[in-house]
């Protein structure tokens, strides 16, 4: 079965201290991997989407990654202003198919 | 920029009551999406539609169903609210399954039902 695992589901950080969130998959031929970020009572957000091994993305402080089988999104000296839930969701190879959403990870940075 | 429009940010319904969410995008995406979000489940599928007319079941579809008469709009119909449809309600869209980059989905800024 499809699925996608995130850890931690919960993640608190000092202003300054970078970390990483994971996002593990089993989805067979992955077509891709779409990273999200979610403010409370708000939808989610879209940041990057990643397309195959190895390949990088970065905005601002963010920065997402993807290997065969797992994805993390780094936070470099995070600013309260962060905290939120990220989100990751992967897109099967079937055409017309939805995407396999996580759980997410909810994000507090505090000053 | 893409705009997903749903009609409430807050609902509150007794239960047995018929129940319209309606969604509106303004991007001419041929995919839309229904969902809901409940804490410590995440974002759970419940029906999606790649055309006019055209549905499909996601993963939690039973007691709910969908209407798409026209490409923007896409309804979401609880029959007979129960207390256990209490939850926050998202719709997205997306365009047709060509390149990957036009898998991305678009989502509203939700609507929190309460169904008392």
């Amino acid at each position: 079965e499809d699925q996608v695992t995130q850890s931690p589901e919960a993640l608190r950080l000092q202003e300054g201290e970078s970390s990483s969130l994971n996002c593990s998959y089993t989805v067979s031929g992955l077509r891709g991997l779409f990273w999200y970020r979610q403010d409370p009572g708000k939808g989610p957000e879209f940041l990057f989407t990643l397309y195959s091994a190895g390949e990088e993305k970065e905005k601002e402080r963010l920065k997402a990654t993807l290997t065969k089988k797992e994805s993390f999104l780094h936070i470099t000296a995070p600013k309260p202003e962060d905290s939120a839930t990220y989100l990751c969701a992967a897109q099967p190879p079937q055409a017309g198919t939805a995407l396999i959403f996580g759980k997410g990870t909810t994000l507090s940075v505090s000053s | 920029d893409v705009k997903v429009t749903q009609s409430s940010r807050y609902l509150v319904k007794r239960t047995g009551e018929k129940v319209f969410l309606e969604c509106v995008q303004d991007m001419d995406h041929e995919n839309m999406f229904w969902y809901r979000q409940d804490p410590g489940l995440g974002l759970r599928l419940i029906y999606f539609s790649y055309d006019v007319k055209m549905k499909e079941k996601g993963d939690i579809p039973e007691g709910y169903s969908v209407s798409r008469e026209k490409k923007e709009r896409f309804s979401l119909i609880l029959e007979s609210a129960s207390t256990n449809q209490t939850s926050m309600y998202l719709c997205a869209s997306s365009l047709s399954d060509g390149t990957l980059a036009k898998n991305i989905q678009y989502f509203g800024a939700g609507t929190r039902l309460s169904v008392l």
